[in-house]
């Protein structure tokens, strides 16, 4: 059974990036689509742009551009950078994969990562 | 960006009871909708996918139906696990894919 495990930072300042690191055990990285999605405390979820194994990415028009996405195979792990946050991006952090090369719903998630950002 | 609108908010309702969420979408998504169940302080789980197939080892008192832009969530018996945060998701575009603002279900 695969499992993600999101790492990182737990406190991040305003202006500065936030790096994120999701760790897939149990399964590899090929023929899957994975993403990231974020929920600010006591809100909603928001999909923030995935990455297919084999580099593609696309990205929420919401992150301005903000937004990295990339993979090291070798690994088995993804990032996520978020460049210039602000409080507003303070959120838990899932990373998240659906089924063999189907992009669209999310089967499996980490169990997510809190980042605050904050002076 | 695809809306997606969630009714009600919160629904009161007690174990037993037959219970249906709806999701609106602002445009036509061709039944790529999915719904997912949170409880507090834990990762969403996906239910339901394709409008309707349920996902593997999820029980058969959830279902869910629709097409073109309405959407529904049934639980036809709530069990006292039913009772958590429900978010529809379209996955039509991803540009960007978008969620409900989420389906509070508590115990009357």
């Amino acid at each position: 059974q695969v499992q993600l495990q999101e790492s990182g930072p737990g406190l991040v300042k305003p202006s500065e990036t936030l790096s994120l690191t999701c760790t897939v055990s149990g399964g590899s990285i090929g023929n899957y689509y994975w993403s990231w999605i974020r929920q600010p405390p006591g809100k909603g979820l928001e999909w923030l742009g995935f990455l297919y194994y084999t580099g593609s990415t696309k990205y929420n028009p919401s992150l301005k551009s903000r937004a990295t996405i990339s993979v090291d195979t070798s690994k088995n792990q993804l990032s996520l950078n978020l460049n210039s946050v602000t409080a507003a991006d303070t959120a838990v952090y899932y990373c998240a994969r659906g089924k063999y090369q189907v992009l669209g719903y999310f089967q499996h998630w980490g169990q997510g990562t809190l980042v605050t950002v904050s002076s | 960006d695809i809306q997606m609108t969630q009714s009600p908010s919160t629904l009161s309702a007690a174990v037993g009871d037959r219970v249906t969420i709806t999701c609106r979408a602002s445009q036509r998504i061709n039944d790529l909708l999915a719904w997912y169940q949170q409880k507090p302080g834990k990762t969403p789980k996906l239910l339901i996918y394709e409008a309707s197939t349920l996902e593997s080892g999820v029980p058969s008192r959830f279902s869910g139906s629709g097409s073109g832009t309405e959407f529904t969530l049934t639980i036809s018996s709530l069990q006292p696990d039913d009772f958590a945060t429900y978010y529809c998701q379209q996955y039509n575009s991803f540009s960007p894919s978008t969620f409900g603002q989420g389906t509070k279900l508590e115990i009357k």
